[in-house]
């Protein structure tokens, strides 16, 4: 079935950088537009970026365009998000996403970044 | 594109129905509408695509309607197990997935 995990949060301090990964099974991750997604705590979903079939397609949020990077590896069926010149605005749980059609229709669990000194 | 949703937030009883609204700042295609779920503690879960198309193993107590800028997420029979936040989200090529704020519903 299909299954997505995240890895890779933690705590790092502000202008620090992180990266997340999202491991798929149960599906091709190359045949697929895949989303991140986050969540500040107590707070609604915001969308983050978007990587394409055509990996030369890749979109992000105004927020964090310039400072964040999506990025997919076909032998590990894994997709990654690095941060870079992280602000405590960035905390949050981060969700990767597969998208079908104009929605997505499964999600990973999330993974907790929290940025503090 | 903003989605506003309302109310913010509804207390109701078992066996109730719930009306969610979804209103779009501009007329959108149905086809890009979806619905999502999240419980306490766990990711969103998708409910209805293309705006009333339950998605796999979604009871039948939950269905979309709507169009143009104006969209309902209806719950008929709220059970327990309903207590969660609902977000819609359209899909916009050219900016990504744009979410509404969110019900929360409260049984």
């Amino acid at each position: 079935q299909v299954e997505l995990v995240e890895s890779g949060g933690g705590v790092v301090q502000p202008g620090r950088s992180l990266r997340l990964s999202c491991t798929a099974s149960g599906f091709n991750l190359s045949f697929y537009g895949m989303h991140w997604v986050r969540q500040a705590p107590g707070k609604g979903l915001e969308w983050v970026a978007v990587i394409g079939v055509d990996e030369s397609h890749k979109n992000y949020g105004d927020s964090v365009k310039g400072r964040f990077t999506v990025s997919r590896d076909k032998p590990s069926n894994t997709l990654f998000l690095q941060l870079n010149s992280l602000t405590v605005e960035d905390t949050a749980t981060y969700y990767c996403a597969r998208e079908k059609g104009l929605f997505v229709d499964y999600w990973g669990q999330g993974a907790l970044v929290t940025v503090s000194s | 594109i903003v989605l506003t949703q309302s109310p913010g937030t509804m207390s109701l009883s078992p066996g109730e129905r719930a009306a969610l609204s979804c209103r779009a700042s501009q007329r959108v295609s149905g086809a890009a509408l979806a619905w999502y779920q999240q419980r306490p503690g766990q990711a969103p879960r998708l409910l209805i695509s293309m705006a009333s198309n339950r998605a796999t193993d979604i009871p039948d107590r939950f269905s979309g309607s709507g169009s143009g800028a104006d969209f309902t997420l209806t719950i008929g029979g709220l059970e327990s197990e309903d207590s969660a936040v609902y977000y819609c989200q359209y899909y916009d090529m050219s900016v990504g997935l744009i979410f509404g704020g969110g019900t929360r519903v409260e049984i």
